[in-house]
Order: structure tokens, then sequence, then C-alpha cells
């Protein structure tokens, strides 16, 4: 079941701070982040596994709550790079089955 | 390393047209699978390998085919192509996890299909 990526879209300026959340109704075994600028392929940010691990970017953080089985990534003094559409893919984990993404959020930054 | 290469870019097909739509990797990953990506719906999992002679379905796999003779090379076929086929196509790599999860996903370049 494809999970549910909150907001939908936000406008911030250069600077500011943005978080955006992931929720699945099943238990997860780890979150993947990505990041996809229009017209090009999804680019990898950042893996947080259950049990508090975390692989990937070294300015943008994210946390994983295992009991609500979401995930939130933050976004701190925006810069315009940052501007892209972002989405949450869920592992049920038990082998490899592939990810299951949300939506995706929109997030532009403005100058 | 040229990482997840995808051919063609761009392709007009007319409805019934059959066509393979090519994904390679020189990770020597073994996990690949194919994703298709439309407007407002993200990215959905087509068909995915776990190695050479190993395919699974995903979540939309009705209309195509693949198969993994070689752990670079993972084609995607659409055997009669239907307008409900438009979208971006998206190959994917990784390396194996451990016995439970997923590693990061490489993407190629996407293939862009107008089904006409």
């Amino acid at each position: 079941q494809q999970p549910v990526q909150s907001p939908q879209a936000v406008i911030l300026r250069e600077g500011e701070d943005a978080v955006i959340n992931c929720s699945s109704s099943k238990a997860l075994y780890s979150v993947h982040w990505y990041r996809q600028k229009h017209g090009e392929a999804p680019v990898f940010l950042m893996i947080l596994l259950k049990g508090g691990e975390q692989k990937g970017h070294e300015k943008i953080s994210a946390s994983f709550n295992e009991k609500k089985q979401q995930s939130s990534l933050y976004l701190t003094a925006s810069q315009l790079s940052y501007s892209g559409t972002y989405f949450c893919g869920t592992d049920l984990g038990g082998g490899a089955d592939g990810l299951t993404f949300g939506k995706g959020t929109h997030l532009i930054i403005q100058p | 390393n040229a990482g997840v290469t995808q051919t063609p870019k761009f392709q007009v097909l007319k409805t019934g047209q059959s066509m393979t739509l090519q994904c390679a990797q020189d990770m020597n990953h073994e996990y690949m699978s194919w994703y298709r990506q439309d407007p407002g719906m993200g990215l959905r999992l087509i068909h995915y390998s776990v190695g050479a002679g190993i395919t699974d379905q995903g979540e939309v796999p009705n209309g195509y085919n693949v198969s993994r003779s070689t752990t670079e090379d993972f084609p995607l076929r659409l055997l009669s192509a239907a307008p409900s086929q438009t979208s971006v196509y998206f190959c994917a790599s990784s390396a194996m996890g451990g016995s439970e999860g997923q590693e990061t996903q490489y993407f190629g370049p996407g293939t862009r299909l107008l089904v006409l």
C-alpha cells in the first residue's frame, strides 16, 4: 500500500526550514528518501532503518518513528538547489520486493 | 562507471506496436527493477529481478514482460502498446541488501514513451 506524503506542495524562501512527512499503514523495515528535479531521475538522499540507523546525506536530516510508522525529512536553511519533488519509498523488509513510493512532495525555494 | 543507462530517451508508438526499453548497469548490482512514473502518482513498480534468470512482478505488471539473461541487462518489453502505457519509465539497480531490506537504488535517466 502506497505511503502517504504530506504536504503535497510547499513554497519557501531561501533560508527557511521545511518538514516533509511520510506515513505508512504497515510495519516498515526502512524508509528511503529521494529527490527528483524536473525532467531528471530520482536521486538518493537517505535511508532510515528500524532501530535508528541512518545512511545518507550530510546536510539533510530525517527521523523514523517506528511506533507510528512515520518518517520525517528535515530541510534546514533551505537553498535554491533543494527545489524539486521529494519521494519517500517504504520497504517492508523480508527480501527484495522493491520500494513502494509515495506520490511526492513538491518543494519550491524562492530567492 | 556509467551507472545505469537507458535507451531510448524518447519514443513515440502507435497503439498495438511493440518495443523494448533497454536498461544496463555496470555496477555489478544483483537487483534491478522497472518503475513507471505518471503525474501525481509517484513511482510504481512494474517488474523486478534479484539476479540473472530470476524475475518477479511488481505492482503494475500487466502489459509488460521482462527477462534477465545477464547481471548487466534488464530489458522491458511492451508487447502491444496502449495509450494507458504513456508514461516515463525508470530503470533502477541496487546491491542486494541483507536478508531483510533494500539497499540504495540508483536510477537511470528515464525513457519518455508516448503511445498514440
